[in-house]
C-alpha cells in the first residue's frame, strides 16, 4: 500500500517571500505520478502541479516548482513570490501509473497562510 | 462548462437518519470518484465508476453506504442509519479516461459537508 506523509501541519509566510512545503511517500511501484493540490477555504480542490516519476526534470508551473528526489521518495513544493491568494490547504498526492482505478492517495495536508 | 457540482453543500442530520448526496460530473467525463475527507485529514478514496459500472469500493465503504451512477451521468451516494463517525466532507471528482494509459486529471467538486448530530 502507498502512503503519503506531510509532516508540517501548518506554515505561514510573508507576501512575496518563498516557501517550501515538504512531502514524503512510500511505495513499491516504479512508475507513478505525484501531485500537489490546493484547497482554498470553502472552495474546491484544484491541481497545482504534477510530476511523472519517470521524468528526471522537476516540474514547474509559473511560481510553483517541485523538487522530486525519487531515491529519497521526497516531493517538495516551492512557491515563489507568495501571494495572498496562495492561502489554502495544500495536499500532496500519489497515483500509480499502471492505469486501473487511478485513485489518488493523499497526505494529511498542510495549512499555508500568506500574510500581507 | 460549469465544472463538477455537488448537492447539497451542507447537510445536518440526526443519528440514524438516511442521507443522499448528488454529484454531477463534467459533461462527457466517463470516470467519477467519491472521496471522504474528515477533519484534519486528506481525502480518502471511497469508490469509483467507469460510466455506469462501479468498479472498485474501498473497505471504508461499509454496508451502510451505497453509490450509484445510473446512465453514466450523475451519481448519488447514500448513507443509511447515519452515525456520528460519518461526519465528514464528501468529495466527488470526475475525469475523462482515454485508452492508452495517459494521465487523466481529476476535477473536484466543492464537496458536501455532512454533520451527524
Amino acid at each position: 500500500a502507498q502512503t503519503v506523509t506531510q509532516s508540517q501541519p501548518e506554515m505561514s509566510v510573508q507576501e512575496a517571500e518563498t516557501v517550501t512545503l515538504s512531502c514524503t511517500y512510500d511505495t513499491s511501484e516504479n512508475n507513478y505520478y505525484l501531485f500537489w493540490y490546493k484547497q482554498p477555504p470553502s472552495r474546491q480542490m484544484i491541481l497545482v502541479i504534477r510530476q511523472e516519476a519517470y521524468k528526471q526534470q522537476n516540474a514547474t508551473e509559473n511560481r510553483f516548482s517541485v523538487n522530486f528526489q525519487k531515491a529519497a521518495k521526497s516531493f517538495s513544493l516551492k512557491i515563489s513570490d507568495s501571494q495572498l491568494g496562495d492561502t489554502a490547504m495544500y495536499f500532496c498526492a500519489f497515483m500509480p501509473y499502471q492505469g486501473g482505478s487511478e485513485k489518488l492517495v493523499f497526505g494529511k495536508g498542510m495549512k499555508l497562510t500568506v500574510n500581507p | 462548462d460549469t465544472g463538477v457540482s455537488q448537492d447539497p453543500r451542507h447537510k445536518i442530520t440526526k443519528r440514524g437518519q438516511n442521507v443522499t448526496f448528488r454529484c454531477d460530473p463534467i459533461s462527457e467525463h466517463n470516470r467519477l470518484y467519491w472521496y471522504r475527507q474528515t477533519l484534519g485529514q486528506g481525502p480518502e478514496f471511497l469508490t469509483y465508476f467507469q460510466n455506469e459500472a462501479q468498479l472498485e469500493k474501498s473497505r471504508l465503504l461499509s454496508d451502510r453506504f451505497s453509490a450509484e451512477r445510473p446512465k453514466g451521468s450523475f451519481s448519488t451516494l447514500e448513507i443509511q442509519r447515519t452515525e456520528q463517525g460519518d461526519s465528514a466532507m464528501y468529495l466527488c471528482a470526475s475525469s475523462l479516461v482515454r485508452a492508452g494509459g495517459i494521465y487523466n486529471e481529476q476535477f473536484f467538486g466543492p464537496g458536501t459537508r455532512l454533520t451527524v448530530l
